[in-house]
């Protein structure tokens, strides 16, 4: 059963607009959560990350919100350029689990010119 | 150079035959993790290691086996592999707990073909 889901499994955005990525999750005890890019034939890269006492999370185009009543968070990507077309997995970690990773699914993005 | 080394990073092996990926890191971590990626799946975690002496199964171990030869090298096994198993594996690191310990360093994947 997947503790980290993420429904939506291809995004399509133009270029300059806003990306919206969504994932949620069923275990309460998850207290820390992190936004990985992964391009074709590469490992998987960090990109965000928030931890459970905080709501948002802010990098540069990147913003992470967090709604634990909803055990929702998702990923804003603003403005959106063509190099982030990429695969973006969502991953959820419990301290009393120290430091093993729940993943979903993933989410493939296209940014259109 | 990269921080996590893969080997190989493709192979088409056959039915019942065994099977051992590489993973080495410079990063100096302890911990290291083997991951595998699915279509729809995302990636699931096979084996991992806090430290050398130190050695737990995933959610998916069956099939596989592990070796910590030491700090930087975590190797996994497939004893004798099945069609099933072809998919991408990850190899990924992490550092002692501290306010980044969960995120994780990947290695490049090595896609695996089990005919």
């Amino acid at each position: 059963d997947q503790q980290v889901k993420q429904n939506s499994p291809s995004l399509s955005v133009q270029e300059g607009r806003i990306s919206i990525l969504n994932c949620d999750y069923t275990n309460s005890m998850f207290d820390y959560f992190l936004w990985y890019k992964k391009y074709p034939a590469e490992g998987p890269t960090f990109l965000i990350s928030i931890s459970s006492i905080k709501d948002k999370n802010e990098d540069g185009r990147f913003t992470v919100f967090l709604n634990k009543s909803a055990k929702h968070l998702s990923l804003h990507i603003v403005p959106s350029q063509p190099g982030d077309s990429a695969v973006y997995f969502c991953a959820a970690s419990a301290r009393s689990s120290w430091g093993k990773l729940q993943f979903g699914a993933g989410t493939q993005v296209v940014v259109t010119p | 150079d990269a921080d996590v080394t893969q080997t190989p990073r493709n192979r088409i092996t056959k039915t019942g035959k065994r099977i051992m990926l590489e993973c080495s890191q410079t990063k100096g971590h302890d911990r290291m993790y083997w991951y595998r990626q699915d279509p729809g799946l995302g990636l699931r975690l096979i084996y991992y290691s806090f430290d050398v002496k130190d050695i737990n199964k995933g959610e998916i171990s069956d099939g596989y086996s592990v070796s910590r030869q030491a700090q930087a090298k975590f190797s996994l096994s497939l004893e004798s592999a099945i069609p099933n198993q072809t998919a991408l594996y990850f190899c990924a690191t992490s550092g002692d707990p501290g306010p980044t310990y969960n995120e994780q360093f990947f290695g490049p994947g090595t896609r695996l073909t089990v005919l």
